[in-house]
């Protein structure tokens, strides 16, 4: 049964560039979220999908955008790329449930910006 | 705005030693996730508690979700230094489909 997969693992961009990171969830799985974890600090949530929808967003820009696939999949797309934007990039699967839900996480995607 | 704490923020201990982290939030949540992380890796799923009250035990590892639901608490028997990480907290809520993590409380265990 395979987990969650992310690629690229390591990226490395210029400031102003764009970058596309992609997700697939572990099997099973209809639900994926994204996170951004700058060094020493917990994740932060950046938005969900579900159903080929965002759902739920955290407070990023408009920079940070999204899409899900019909096989569930993700991308995480960033536009002009700032110094800031520097962290691992984390990608977690669900299976929604209204109650109650457990994430699993991938190996996330270290992107940094020179 | 939900926010969950967790302290200590660092700890540093000798192999063999107990400890305890705790994730402590105003707001009630739904599930809690405890997870454990290593440098440039995912977080790894430890345990998930639902109901107020519950605890969990994974080996030498004790989980218990408070009886509000709003704060949770982890304890390590004989810590070795494989138990060395970052832990953190994730509380789920329902309602907005959001999870909320903690601050993290850094472990290392010294042989």
């Amino acid at each position: 049964d395979a987990g969650v997969t992310q690629s690229p693992t390591h990226l490395i961009k210029t400031r102003g560039q764009q970058v596309t990171l992609r997700c697939s969830p572990k099997s099973g799985h209809d639900t994926v979220s994204w996170y951004q974890q700058a060094l020493g600090q917990g994740p932060q949530f950046i938005f969900q999908y579900y159903e080929e929808e965002e759902r739920q967003r955290g407070n990023f820009p408009d920079r940070f955008s999204g899409h899900q696939f019909p096989n569930y999949s993700s991308e995480l797309n960033v536009n002009a790329l700032l110094l800031g934007d520097s962290a691992l990039y984390l990608c977690a699967s669900s299976l929604f449930r209204r109650s109650t839900d457990t994430q699993y996480f991938g190996p996330g995607t270290r992107l940094t910006v020179l | 705005t939900q926010l969950l704490e967790q302290s200590p923020q660092f700890l540093s201990i000798q192999e063999g030693e107990n400890l305890t982290v705790y994730c402590n939030s105003s707001s009630v949540f739904s599930s809690l996730q405890w997870y454990r992380q290593e440098p440039g890796e995912g977080p790894v799923l430890l345990v998930t508690v639902v109901t107020g009250g519950e605890v969990k035990k994974l080996k030498r590892l004790t989980f218990q979700f408070g009886d509000a639901r709003k704060d949770s608490s982890l304890h390590i028997t004989a810590a070795q230094p494989g138990d060395t990480g970052l832990y953190l907290c994730a509380g789920y809520n329902s309602g907005t489909y959001k999870y909320i993590f903690g601050t993290g409380t850094r472990l290392k265990v010294l042989a």
